[in-house]
């Protein structure tokens, strides 16, 4: 299958700063790939789509000013969590798709924690 | 109504049995449906995909799809421990989106 990687696997920070995190495709090109974030004993929650060459689609209720999709090439996207603050602590994962296919592979996600 | 439902469960089932997890969606022009497997502290890993009604097998995972009752399902034959994990049950919707959605998951628990 296609292989998605994402880094960090976890990650601690103070609050206030900022996280980024990275989504890539390494073996197809991802001109789409989507941000989820998952709680504990919860789903997963569709952040955003971050579409290569062009500005990112949130999902309603979900800060774009907080949460910096950035999709520079067709096999890396980044998240970055500006002004982390405790309640950003999640398991953040990211997933892409091959062209013309609609099976979506996760990266192995991020688990921030901010104290 | 939420857009997939799935029982959270847990539910549990013996070595060897069949675990019969199911899922219901609301978004009629659905096209397509997949079945995920979560381990716990891990993102989900795609176990099968149905896009046309009736079955579909692949070892021990039978997929059925029934788009009349929006319904969809997993059968896990001779259930192992290992098969003990969170099962999500995810749509694409109709149009030209590329967004799953995903249901809340069923807890799995096979017991040795």
């Amino acid at each position: 299958g296609a292989v998605v990687s994402q880094h960090p696997s976890w990650v601690i920070c103070k609050s206030g700063t900022s996280v980024k995190i990275e989504c890539r495709s390494l073996d197809f090109q991802a001109t789409t790939m989507f941000w989820y974030r998952q709680f504990p004993k919860q789903s997963l929650m569709l952040m955003a789509t971050s579409n290569e060459g062009s500005k990112a689609t949130y999902e309603q209720g979900v800060e774009k000013d907080k949460f910096l999709i950035n999709h520079a090439s067709l096999t890396l996207s980044t998240l970055t969590v500006t002004s982390a603050h405790p309640e950003d602590s999640s398991f953040y994962i990211c997933s892409a798709g091959r062209m013309g296919s609609t099976g979506a592979f996760f990266g192995q996600g991020t688990r921030l924690t901010v104290v | 109504q939420k857009e997939v439902e799935q029982n959270s469960g847990p539910l549990s089932v013996p070595e060897g049995a069949i675990a019969s997890l199911n899922c219901t969606y609301s978004d009629r022009g659905s096209q397509s449906f997949f079945w995920y497997r979560q381990y716990s502290g891990k993102s989900p890993e795609l176990i099968m995909s149905i896009y046309s009604n009736g079955d579909k097998e692949d070892g021990r995972f039978t997929a059925q799809l029934n788009k009349a009752s929006q319904y969809v399902s997993l059968l896990i034959r001779d259930s192992q421990p290992s098969d003990s994990a969170t099962y999500l049950c995810a749509v694409k919707g109709g149009g030209a989106t590329n967004k799953l959605i995903f249901g809340t998951g069923t807890l799995l628990a096979v017991q040795p």
